[in-house]
């Protein structure tokens, strides 16, 4: 079966830190994969999206960049953090070709910048 | 370009009530639909989902209907109960082109439910 692992679960930072999430999909080969992010209060925002290794398209001018550097590997990156990167990071995968017409959640990155 | 509209919330209900949380939507050809729930301090799990119009999705008590004709996808349940206070996203999908399957959510409806 198919499986989504997203870490740290919580992140505390300061500002200016950099900033590294990982997300790794497993069970599944090819998946798009995304980013997006929760800010308090305010619906889910798509951040990034990649449909294959070392394709990212970014939706939103940000601070933040992302990576994708093996098929089932998806990595949020900052150089220097804000505070007002601060929010709920969700890593997704879909897979369009098994039929399959929904997203897969991993647990989700509470991220407070300080 | 295309949007997901929800009712605005917080919406909170006694227990065994009825619950409605409207969606509607606009997008070009046919999207597919889905309703997710996120617990607290938890990500977003599929909740229900529809393809094509007239389609009902249905999962744990909850229906949606996918009505075309006023592009509208609403969220309803006969009796709800405690354990369902969560927040309820609707969300579409187009697929096909260059959407790559990216799907766009509405502002996501606060559901309190008390005993």
């Amino acid at each position: 079966s198919q499986t989504i692992h997203q870490w740290p679960a919580t992140l505390v930072q300061p500002v200016g830190s950099p900033l590294s999430l990982e997300c790794t999909v497993e069970g599944t080969s090819n998946p798009n994969l995304y980013w997006y992010r929760q800010a308090a209060g305010r619906g889910l925002q798509l951040l990034f999206y990649s449909v294959g290794i070392g394709q990212i398209s970014s939706e939103v001018p940000q601070n933040l960049s992302a990576s994708r550097p093996q098929d089932r590997q998806f990595i949020l990156s900052s150089k220097k953090l804000l505070l007002s990167d601060s929010g709920f990071y969700l890593c997704a995968w879909s897979s369009l070709g098994q039929g399959d017409y929904g997203y897969t959640f991993g647990s989700g990155t509470r991220l407070t910048v300080v | 370009g295309n949007s997901v509209t929800q009712m605005e919330g917080p919406v909170t209900l006694s227990e065994e009530a009825f619950l409605t949380i409207n969606c509607t939507y606009t997008a070009t050809g046919y999207p597919s639909l889905f309703w997710y729930v996120q617990y607290p301090g938890e990500g977003l799990q599929l909740l229900l989902k529809a393809t094509k119009a007239d389609d009902k999705g249905s999962n744990k008590g909850f229906e949606a209907t996918y009505r075309k004709e006023t592009t509208s996808f609403h969220l309803e349940k006969g009796s709800v109960q405690v354990s369902d206070s969560a927040v309820y996203f609707c969300a579409l999908r187009r697929d096909g082109g260059t959407s790559y399957g990216k799907l766009t959510f509405g502002q996501g409806t606060i559901l309190t439910v008390h005993p």
